[in-house]
């Protein structure tokens, strides 16, 4: 099972901030948070991900709380082209980890003009 | 550099066919992991090769199968085919390192009538 709790949808106005939360209130000191998202009927596109400092790259900002508890992704300027179903995501990571990624049932973000 | 590439990404099959699906994975990514995704059951682990050797299995039945070649291109095959496999099955790569970020193709959809 998904050792994570997100909401099934929420709206954002384009040009807006999405701010996506997810709860992963049991996750191990070793296991990083990954956030995923998918396109309609296209594969899951890798986001962003961090163990416990915040994390910034050209397309999110990843903010986890000090107790890792859970965490918080946001795009900084939603466009329409963000419209998704986000996956937030533990694992362990590490050389010799197993690929294995499992998926909750994610965020459905519309993103509307 | 190329993305995962997973061919064919249509399929039509019947009840009690096999059916093989490819994945080339991205240059010098020695991970190649399956998932199947149905509306129902969402994004499930199948199964993750490195180095030709399968390392994890999810719980799928045995007419689920897999392997990987030496130049890290990897198949699956589904025997007996039933109505519940058709699903969008989709293949993503990683490198052997730390950070297994895993990339994902456009997945193959089969349709089992």
């Amino acid at each position: 099972d998904a050792k994570t709790t997100q909401p099934p949808s929420m709206d954002c106005a384009e040009g807006r901030a999405a701010n996506l939360p997810c709860n992963h209130s049991t996750i191990s000191g070793n296991e990083y948070v990954y956030w995923y998202r998918q396109i309609h009927s296209q594969g899951p596109q890798y986001i962003i991900h961090g163990l416990k400092n915040n994390e910034t790259n050209e397309m999110a900002s990843l903010i986890i709380t000090e107790d890792r508890k859970s965490s918080t992704l946001i795009l900084p300027h939603a466009t329409l082209r963000d419209t998704a179903v986000y996956y937030c995501i533990v694992r362990a990571d590490g050389s010799g980890n197993t690929g294995k990624l499992i998926f909750g049932q994610g965020t459905t973000l519309q993103v509307k003009p | 550099k190329a993305g995962v590439t997973q061919t064919p990404r249509y399929l039509i099959k019947t009840r009690g066919q096999q059916v093989t699906l490819s994945c080339s994975p991205i240059s010098g990514h020695r991970s190649v992991s399956w998932y199947q995704q149905t509306p129902g059951q969402g994004l499930q682990f199948l199964f993750e090769y490195f180095s030709e050797t399968q390392r994890n299995k999810g719980n799928f039945p045995g007419r689920f199968s897999g392997r990987q070649f030496s130049n890290s291109r990897s198949e699956m095959n589904v025997s007996t085919l039933e109505l519940g496999d058709s699903a969008l099955y989709l293949c993503a790569s990683s490198l052997e390192a730390v950070k297994n970020i895993q990339y994902f193709g456009a997945g193959t959809r089969l349709s089992v009538l």
